[in-house]
């Protein structure tokens, strides 16, 4: 069974500083993507953004970005000019080839002005 | 165009009633996934549907929960007998397909408390 892990709980970020999320995993699947999403209170997660693990490329979205290390296991997300829209939760997912997202626990952003 | 929506936002019960949640997928997504998001578990899969195969309920934790899809539009999650335990969000997503290059869109989520 795949697993996701978040080891940071909290964080927390000066607005427009950059703050970076930890995310490992563990999986004997060759072919499978790798997400981060956000969740508002508000409760809608939403993507923030996808990496498939056959692309050696790091994938970025405007001001996030993920450093995937495929043989580590490891996939963190870096959020640059933090802003205070960016005070969330942030979750990492997998999905493979049973096609459900399995979560991590979870990351709790801050953001303070 | 519309989103993923779900109806209650949010559900008080008594332990021991059966509850429905529901949800409206957007219009074309052929796959939908129900998951629960609980402090003690987490964000957890629960049952997901796709096209006209038979879902996969892997996630379901207890014959008490039960989930059916009319039509391949609305679907319908059932908790029969509730528990405590059973209090959570329960998140409902819908892609246009079942690879994870189909992006999951989730709705807002139904609150259950069970007293």
């Amino acid at each position: 069974a795949q697993t996701v892990t978040q080891s940071q709980p909290e964080m927390s970020v000066q607005e427009a500083e950059t703050v970076t999320l930890s995310c490992t995993y563990d999986t004997s699947e060759s072919d499978y993507y790798l997400f981060w999403y956000k969740q508002p209170p508000s409760r809608q997660m939403i993507l923030v953004i996808r990496q498939e693990a056959y692309k050696q490329q790091n994938a970025t979205e405007n001001r996030f970005s993920v450093n995937f290390q495929k043989a580590a296991k490891s996939f963190s997300l870096k959020i640059s000019d933090s802003q205070l829209g960016d005070a969330a939760m942030y979750f990492c997912a997998y999905t493979g080839a049973g096609n459900m997202l399995t979560f991590g626990g979870g990351t709790r952003l801050m953001v303070k002005p | 165009g519309a989103g993923v929506s779900q109806s209650p936002s949010n559900k008080v019960t008594e332990k021991g009633k059966d509850v429905e949640l529901r949800c409206d997928p957007i219009s074309g997504h052929t796959a939908l996934y129900w998951y629960r998001q609980s402090l003690g578990q987490g964000l957890e899969f629960l049952i997901y549907f796709q096209g006209n195969s038979a879902p996969d309920k892997s996630g379901l934790p207890s014959d008490r929960f039960s989930a059916e899809r009319t039509g391949g539009s609305v679907s319908t999650l059932t908790i029969q007998r509730t528990q405590q335990e059973d209090s959570a969000v329960y998140l409902c997503a819908s892609s246009s397909g079942t690879s994870g290059l189909n992006e999951q869109f989730f709705g807002p989520g139904t609150r259950l408390t069970v007293l």
